[in-house]
């Protein structure tokens, strides 16, 4: 799976938008890009996942650029709830790769 | 509530014991998974069941033992372990499809059993 980077730590205000970076300049054609976040003494959580369109849900809006070397996950109104660490992840979706390799993530910190 | 429940959620235990970790997920998924999560270090796979199949990290020592019993219940045997295997120890599920079209893969995590070895 591809490499990503993020940076370490983040910090929003409470109401306003979170925009998290991130870079994947060698993903390969098949592998997307999926984000989870890891709120303190919790397991992981899914956030969002997408090969190549913009995508939103419930919780975010994922934006990939077009040449997929970078992606961003915003989420639009940031609550205390949402301080946590992010991480984004590139992986093949079909046959036998299975694994979610993690980094290092980044710290969000919104602040009231 | 993800719909995986982890027990213990804390453990303390010496060198010499025998204990093990248990996870069951209630979502009907067909894939369970450990990840080992030690301080200021990035969440670590240690071991995949899916579509009956085993996959294990080759760098994880003998002292951990997985075991499933069916596609509900996950355990992780642990012996003879060392003050550097404390960490949270976490549990997810996921459905996989065999082949053909692609599958969301999202996993779900557990809550994970803090481990403490003295």
């Amino acid at each position: 799976d591809a490499k990503t980077t993020q940076p370490t730590s983040m910090d929003c205000a409470e109401g306003r938008a979170a925009n998290l970076p991130c870079n994947h300049s060698t993903i390969s054609g098949n592998e997307y890009v999926y984000w989870y976040r890891q709120i303190h003494s919790q397991g992981p959580q899914y956030i969002i996942h997408g090969l190549k369109n913009n995508e939103t849900n419930e919780m975010a809006s994922l934006i990939i650029t077009e040449d997929r070397k970078s992606s961003t996950l915003i989420l639009p109104h940031a609550t205390l709830r949402d301080t946590a660490v992010y991480y984004c992840i590139v992986r093949v979706v079909s046959g036998s790769a299975r694994q979610l390799t993690f980094g290092s993530g980044t710290q969000l910190t919104v602040l009231p | 509530e993800t719909g995986v429940t982890q027990t213990p959620r804390h453990l303390v235990m010496g060198m010499t014991n025998k204990k093990s970790l248990k996870c069951e997920q209630h979502l009907g998924h067909n894939a369970m998974y450990w990840y080992k999560q030690s301080a200021k270090k990035p969440l670590e796979l240690m071991f995949v069941y899916s579509l009956e199949e085993r996959v294990e990290n080759n760098s994880v020592p003998s002292r951990f033992s997985p075991e499933c019993p069916n596609s509900s219940h996950l355990f992780l045997h642990l012996h003879t372990l060392q003050p550097e295997d404390s960490a949270l120890y976490l549990c997810a599920s996921s459905q996989e499809r065999r082949t053909g079209r692609e599958s969301r893969n999202e996993q779900f995590f557990g809550p994970g059993t803090r481990l403490t070895v003295l």
